[in-house]
């Protein structure tokens, strides 16, 4: 079955600084989103993207859609500590039967204030 | 407007119950999927349901089911418990492509 490959896995940084993570998948999808989820709590989307080379902002988060649909990056400018949390990538394939996300493992973002 | 809404927000079972989870969607939303989340892993696609009818099942065994209502909410039945079921069980609704997440059922099997 599909697979996304999500990086970093974690990553540790100071207040302020700008963050990157990316997913790289062997196939293609129709729309990319990426979800942020803190403890105990369902993801929360923060940006979809629908068009390859799609790039899309939400405030301090710009995420790209890539040219060969099977990847896609997500950044983070100038953080700040309520941004930890864990960051999803998900891709979603529109299928005759249904359009099922499928995610990645995640990134695990800490930053020190 | 209220978001996806899901109960329980916590249960305990034993091995070989039976457990019933239920969503309710976003006022509008006609579509409802099911996605089991392990601890340390991506949420894992189980079922989408579409005008009451299932339009996709991921790779789980027949012990999962599901089922959505005329009101569109939906529920997930799992049947003789096993302890690796025990996870976070999330719903998302939909109206076009962008699905939107509940805050999920803690499920512990002992």
């Amino acid at each position: 079955g599909q697979q996304l490959n999500q990086s970093p896995q974690s990553m540790f940084i100071q207040e302020g600084e700008d963050v990157s993570m990316n997913c790289t998948s062997s196939s293609i999808f129709n729309t990319w989103l990426w979800y942020k989820q803190d403890p105990g709590e369902g993801p929360v989307l923060l940006i979809a993207l629908y068009k390859a080379g799609e790039l899309t902002s939400n405030g301090r988060l710009t995420a790209q859609f890539g040219i060969t649909r099977k990847d896609s990056f997500l950044n983070i400018s100038a953080s700040i500590p309520s941004d930890v949390g864990i960051y999803f990538c998900a891709g979603q394939l529109r299928e005759t039967s249904g359009s099922r996300l499928t995610f990645g493992e995640g990134t695990q973002l800490t930053v020190n204030p | 407007d209220a978001g996806v809404t899901q109960s329980p927000t916590h249960l305990i079972k034993t091995r070989g119950q039976q457990v019933t989870l239920r969503c309710s969607p976003i006022s509008g939303h006609k579509s409802v999927s099911w996605y089991q989340q392990v601890l340390g892993q991506g949420p894992q696609f189980i079922f989408q349901y579409y005008e009451k009818e299932e339009r996709g099942r991921g790779n789980f065994p027949d012990r999962f089911s599901a089922r959505q209502f005329p009101n569109y909410s939906s529920e997930l039945n799992v049947n003789a418990l096993l302890l690796g079921d025990s996870a976070l069980y999330l719903c998302a609704s939909s109206f076009g492509e962008t699905q939107y997440f509940g805050p999920g059922t803690r499920l512990l099997v002992l």
